[in-house]
């Protein structure tokens, strides 16, 4: 099965500096690579995704980056805001059926 | 469109009661999934259903057992709660399509379950 890790586990940045959060997986065939957003007491929810013949995608503040020779992903959020404090999961899968989610990377947005 | 629902919210059981945790999906979505979530531990898959009157394991199935009622409902049992069954569960269905939002996975509010 696929083996994910997410570095960091925790990050704090100030308002409106960069946050990077990169996620390694172990299957080759994995061709699909989205980011979920928990807020705190909340369901998680998609907020990018990449396929595997997309070097990167931007979506306003945020973009999800692509190594797949690597095995890795990240994702980017800049000029931060309080409201992207968070738990941040990414989940990439080769099949439709099963994503497997790594850890999570609480991110915290200080004033 | 109300989504994914689940009930009930929040359960208390004490050790070797059992409990059917409900899910319903209003989007029409082929594939439906159940995850429990631990802190620091992620969202780790029980069992999900990639179409009606199917059903597989995922990555930690022992001491559950699901049922895919229907295209809208899959629901979740323990049939002797555990204190290790202690957890968030969330339901979750997705409709993978060629192309659009493929493999998104719309989750449910979740069900905060204590085994004493």
């Amino acid at each position: 099965g696929e083996n994910v890790e997410q570095h960091p586990s925790t990050l704090s940045v100030q308002e409106g500096d960069s946050a990077v959060i990169k996620c390694t997986y172990s299957d080759s065939a994995s061709n699909y690579f989205p980011w979920y957003k928990q807020e705190l007491g909340k369901r998680p929810q998609l907020i990018i995704d990449i396929r595997s013949n997309v070097g990167e995608k931007k979506d306003q503040r945020i973009a999800v980056t692509l190594n797949k020779t690597a095995k890795h992903f990240s994702l980017h959020i800049t000029e931060t805001q309080p409201e992207d404090s968070a738990v941040y999961f990414c989940a990439p899968t080769g099949t439709a059926s099963k994503l497997t989610f790594g850890t999570g990377t609480r991110l915290q947005v200080t004033l | 469109n109300a989504g994914v629902t689940q009930t009930p919210k929040f359960q208390v059981l004490k050790t070797g009661q059992s409990m059917t945790l409900q899910c319903a999906q209003d989007m029409n979505h082929n594939s439906m999934y159940w995850y429990r979530q631990d802190p620091g531990m992620g969202l780790r898959l029980i069992y999900y259903s990639a179409s009606e009157g199917t059903t597989d394991k995922g990555e930690v199935p022992n001491g559950y057992n699901v049922s895919r009622l229907n295209k809208r409902e899959f629901s979740l049992r323990l049939e002797s709660a555990a204190p290790s069954q202690t957890s968030v569960y969330f339901c979750a269905s997705s409709d993978p399509r060629p192309s659009g939002r493929s493999y998104e996975q719309c989750f449910g509010p979740g069900t905060r379950l204590t085994v004493l």
